[in-house]
């Protein structure tokens, strides 16, 4: 079965930073797109980011761009968010999302938390 | 970026009936070499990431039951769950995979009438 568990959550103060993880295994990494996918407290989805399988090309939404870093290593089977500049708007439910097909998300995680507040 | 916007933003269907959420992308979908729509619909239910329900605007995705299904082409979208049961109670989403800014829908709550 696909698993996808993400971790690095918790809190940090406006313009910190926080290192976002996620282990994946149940499926072959390597061959995936993999994406970033938030959702801020009662709020719908936002997709933050997505790596191409290789790791060659990453894409950000407007709103992160500059901030955040996505990247994966193929050999640990993980995704990586660094996030930098962190404001209070980047709280959210943060979930990474497999891409086997053409892009659409065909398995999620559960998701970790970021909160960023003083 | 395409704008993803759904209607309406909530609804209300009594059990064993149908349910309709609507979807308009602000540019087509469609990629003409191939003829697909780039489209895809999730459902969220509390507490739960999203689950993938259809993609390329009508595929369904495996184990999703047949009483949900999706149309439509270019710019405008349906899911349609055709009768409704208690375990739909749920928020729906649209969206594009068209473009490497992927964008969602606001969603749509789907509760019992």
């Amino acid at each position: 079965d696909v698993q996808l568990v993400e971790s690095g959550g918790g809190l940090v103060q406006p313009g910190g930073s926080l290192s976002l993880s996620c282990a994946a295994s149940g499926f072959t990494f390597s061959n995936c797109a993999m994406n970033w996918v938030r959702q801020a407290p009662g709020k719908g989805l936002e997709w933050v980011s997505s790596v191409s399988s290789s790791g060659s090309s990453a894409y950000y939404a407007d709103s992160v761009k500059g901030r955040f870093s996505i990247s994966r290593d193929n050999s640990k089977n993980t995704l990586y968010l660094q996030m930098n500049s962190l404001r209070a708007e980047d709280t959210a439910i943060y979930y990474c999302a497999k891409a086997l097909g053409g892009g659409y998300f065909d398995d999620w995680g559960q998701g970790t938390l970021v909160t960023v507040s003083s | 970026d395409i704008v993803m916007t759904q209607s309406p933003d909530s609804l209300a269907v009594s059990l064993g009936e149908r349910a309709t959420i609507n979807c308009k992308s602000s540019q087509s979908v469609l990629y003409s070499s191939n003829n697909k729509n780039y489209l895809a619909w999730y459902q969220q239910k509390p507490g739960q990431p999203p689950k993938l329900l259809i993609y390329w605007a009508s595929a369904r995705e495996s184990g999703v039951p047949d009483r949900f299904s999706g149309s439509g082409s270019g710019t405008d979208f349906t899911l349609t769950i055709s009768s409704l049961q208690a375990g739909d109670v749920a928020v729906y989403y649209c969206q594009q995979y068209y473009n490497t800014q992927r964008t969602f829908g606001q969603g749509t709550k789907v509760e019992i009438k």
